[in-house]
């Protein structure tokens, strides 16, 4: 079972509207997570990354919440646009170790 | 700065064959590392450099040999491919628990 779950798989929502993408992890003891965007053919690049103290962060449209508590991450982007269809992947560091979640592909429609 | 960068972008093999995965980055990154991306599943680390002349295991690493002589290098060698090495690989460089990602080198062993 992998140690991060990420949902749902895909998605697709009309350009303008907004959309939550979860991150559900196990990793153990926790150091920080970060969300990736990967656009198709693409490597990924970081949206936000943060540590257990940190409970949100935005990085323009992008908010990522995170509760250590619960082991969850959110992912909200606002006001949808159509470079935002790609992969968004959760990564979770450990102490030694570094997780990836399978990502949840966005598709923004017109 | 030209970043990550990785070669070839597509390549073709015959099982049996051997190859080498080129990836080189300008940012005078310590620690570099190299993925597997497959279908439905989160990115695999194969391998991984904290340094020149030190590199280490990752989750996935049979049937793949790496080597670091320079801070700048990270080439990625597959001994004798098989079509189980069909993947997307991707070099990543970090700094700062940032990972820079190459684009990605697309891979077919038939």
């Amino acid at each position: 079972k992998n140690q991060v779950e990420q949902s749902p798989q895909s998605l697709i929502i009309l350009e303008g509207k907004n959309c939550t993408l979860q991150c559900n992890y196990t990793v153990s003891p926790f150091s920080n997570l970060r969300w990736y965007k990967q656009d198709t053919g693409r490597g990924p690049v970081s949206l936000t990354i943060m540590t257990f103290s940190e409970n949100t962060k935005s990085n323009g449209r992008y908010t990522a919440t995170l509760d250590a508590d619960t082991k969850q991450s959110s992912l909200h982007i606002t006001a949808s646009q159509l470079s935002d269809s790609a992969s968004y992947i959760c990564v979770v560091s450990g102490l030694n170790e570094v997780r990836f979640g399978a990502g949840t592909r966005l598709t923004v429609k017109p | 700065n030209a970043g990550v960068t990785q070669t070839p972008k597509f390549q073709v093999l015959k099982t049996g064959q051997s190859m080498t995965l080129q990836c080189a980055q300008d940012m005078n990154h310590e620690y570099m590392s190299w993925y597997r991306q497959d279908p439905g599943m989160g990115l695999r680390l194969i391998h991984y450099s904290v340094g020149a002349g030190i590199t280490d295991q990752g989750e996935v690493p049979n049937g793949y040999n790496v080597s670091r002589s320079t801070t700048e290098d990270f080439p990625l060698r597959l001994l004798s491919a098989a079509p189980s090495q069909t993947s997307v690989y991707f070099c990543a460089s970090s700094r700062d628990r940032y990972l820079f990602f190459g684009p990605g080198t697309r891979l077919t062993v038939l």
